[in-house]
C-alpha cells in the first residue's frame, strides 16, 4: 500500500536557518504530495503541493520539489522564522478506487525555531 | 465558500461513557468525507470515510463508528469510550478541488 516516510523531529533551528524536511513515499501510480502544516492547537493546513513529476509548490517562502526518480518531496526554506515553528506533514494522494482522494501521511515533524 | 465545521473544540469524557463528534461542511455538494485521529507520537490515521450517504467504510477497526445521514453531515460515535480513544480528531473533506480540514477535537478520556 501507500505510505510516506519523514525525518523525525524534533527540529530544532535558530531564527534564519536553513531548513530541510525529507520526505519520502511509496505509492503505486503517479500520486499528488503534499506538506501540511499544523500551528499548536489548530487544525491542519494546506502548505503546499504539486501534482505531477518535476512540479514545484512554494509557499510562505517554503518549496517542495516532486521528483519521481528518487519519490521524494523535501521541504526547504531558505530563512526561518519564529513564526514557523510547527508540525509539518508530508501526504500523498490515494490513486485509485473509492478512496481515491484519501491522503496517507507521514507521522509528522515538529520544528521549534529559537530567537 | 467552501468551509467545514467541527465541534466540539476540545472534551473530557470519563471511561465507558457515549461519544459524538459532528462536522458539516458548506459550499460544496456530494464531497468524500473523512475522520483522521492523531494519536500522541504516531502521526495521523485515517478512520473513516464515506463517498456518499450511508456509504461508510472503515479503515481500521476498533471502538469506533462513523455515520453519515446527510451528504456534508459526517459524525464519529462511540457507544463506550476507553482510555485509547484519547487524542486529536480531524474532520476533512474532499472533491476534484482539493482537501480541506476541520479545526480539530481533542479528546480525552479520563
Amino acid at each position: 500500500g501507500d505510505s510516506v516516510t519523514q525525518m523525525e523531529g524534533p527540529v530544532t533551528l535558530s531564527e534564519e536557518a536553513f531548513l530541510t524536511i525529507n520526505c519520502t513515499y511509496t505509492a503505486t501510480g503517479y500520486p499528488s504530495l503534499f506538506w501540511y502544516v499544523q500551528y499548536p492547537g489548530e487544525g491542519l493546513q494546506l502548505l503546499l503541493k504539486a501534482t505531477k513529476a518535476d512540479d514545484k509548490g512554494s509557499n510562505k517562502g517554503f518549496e517542495a520539489t516532486y521528483r519521481k526518480e528518487t519519490t521524494s518531496f523535501h521541504l526547504e526554506k531558505g530563512s526561518v522564522q519564529v513564526s514557523d515553528s510547527a508540525v509539518y506533514f508530508c501526504a500523498l494522494s490515494g490513486t485509485s478506487g473509492a478512496g481515491s482522494y484519501q491522503l496517507t501521511f507521514g507521522k509528522g515533524t515538529k520544528l521549534s525555531v529559537i530567537p | 465558500s467552501q468551509t467545514i465545521h467541527q465541534w466540539p473544540a476540545t472534551l473530557v469524557q470519563p471511561v465507558g461513557s457515549p461519544l459524538s463528534l459532528e462536522c458539516t461542511v458548506e459550499g460544496t455538494s456530494n464531497p468524500n468525507l473523512y475522520w483522521y485521529r492523531q494519536a500522541a507520537g504516531r502521526g495521523l490515521q485515517l478512520l473513516f470515510y464515506s463517498v456518499g450517504i450511508g456509504q461508510i467504510s472503515s479503515e481500521v477497526p476498533q471502538n469506533l463508528s462513523a455515520s453519515r445521514p446527510q451528504d456534508r453531515q459526517f459524525i464519529l460515535s462511540s457507544k463506550k469510550l476507553l482510555l485509547s480513544d484519547s487524542g486529536f480528531y480531524l474532520c476533512a473533506w474532499s472533491t476534484n478541488y482539493g482537501y480541506t480540514f476541520g479545526s480539530g477535537t481533542r479528546l480525552t478520556v479520563v
